[in-house]
């Protein structure tokens, strides 16, 4: 069975701040790492995945993710928050034969503060 | 561009009515998924759909049924509403051969039973 655990489920930073949004993950098999992210009144929107290959992924609004084997972890960053990035953000784990749906964790909602 | 439709944003029905929700996708992709949202639980699977008349119980199924008899369509059933039933219900669709795990979102349809 593959688990999500996303710690923190309200961050909060200031406008320029590095964000840091962590992710840990448990699964059996080798598995594929995907962040998203929902805006108000939306339906979630993909930010970046892990499949396999290079373990820091870059993916929409300059925010990256560094898969790390030996930590099981996935956490999302950004160097610098915009107040655009206020949104709630979703970590989900899949296995690599992509048989089983996306298990998701609980989220995160990220506040910036100007 | 990628698109999955989901029949209405918000809605408002009576305790005990049946309701349906619909959701289309245009990709032609053999997978799709009804969740719920609320707020601290993340996203729970209810159902979901490897093709065409297929079903499997997701986390959450009791209270609700689906029906896909066409590739793109996939509704979501309640039988007889009741309050706890109140929630953002978000649909997703995946290929089911040859991607990578991506699952691709409608915008929801936040449902409230009175």
């Amino acid at each position: 069975a593959q688990s999500v655990t996303q710690l923190g489920s309200h961050v909060s930073v200031s406008e320029g701040a590095l964000v840091l949004l962590r992710c840990n993950y448990s699964s059996s098999v080798p598995p594929y790492l995907f962040w998203y992210v929902q805006y108000p009144n939306q339906g979630l929107q993909l930010l970046l995945k892990y499949t396999t290959g290079a373990t820091l992924v870059k993916g929409i609004n300059g925010f990256e993710a560094e898969f790390k084997k030996s930590e099981t972890s996935f956490h999302l960053t950004k160097p610098s928050a915009h107040m655009s990035d206020a949104a709630e953000y979703f970590c989900a784990v899949s296995d690599q034969q992509g048989n089983t749906p996306l298990v998701f964790g609980k989220g995160t909602r990220l506040s910036v503060i100007a | 561009d990628v698109k999955v439709t989901q029949s209405s944003r918000y809605l408002v029905k009576r305790t005990g009515e049946k309701v349906f929700l619909e959701c289309v996708q245009d990709m032609d992709h053999e997978n799709m998924f009804w969740y719920r949202q609320d707020p601290g639980l993340g996203l729970r699977l209810i159902y979901f759909s490897y093709d065409v008349k297929m079903k499997e119980k997701g986390d959450i199924p009791e209270g609700y049924s689906v029906s896909r008899e066409k590739k793109e369509r996939f509704s979501l059933i309640l039988e007889s509403a009741s309050t706890s039933q109140t929630s953002m219900y978000l649909c997703a669709s995946r290929s089911g051969t040859g991607g990578l795990g991506e699952q691709f979102f409608g915008p929801g349809t936040r449902l409230t039973v009175l």
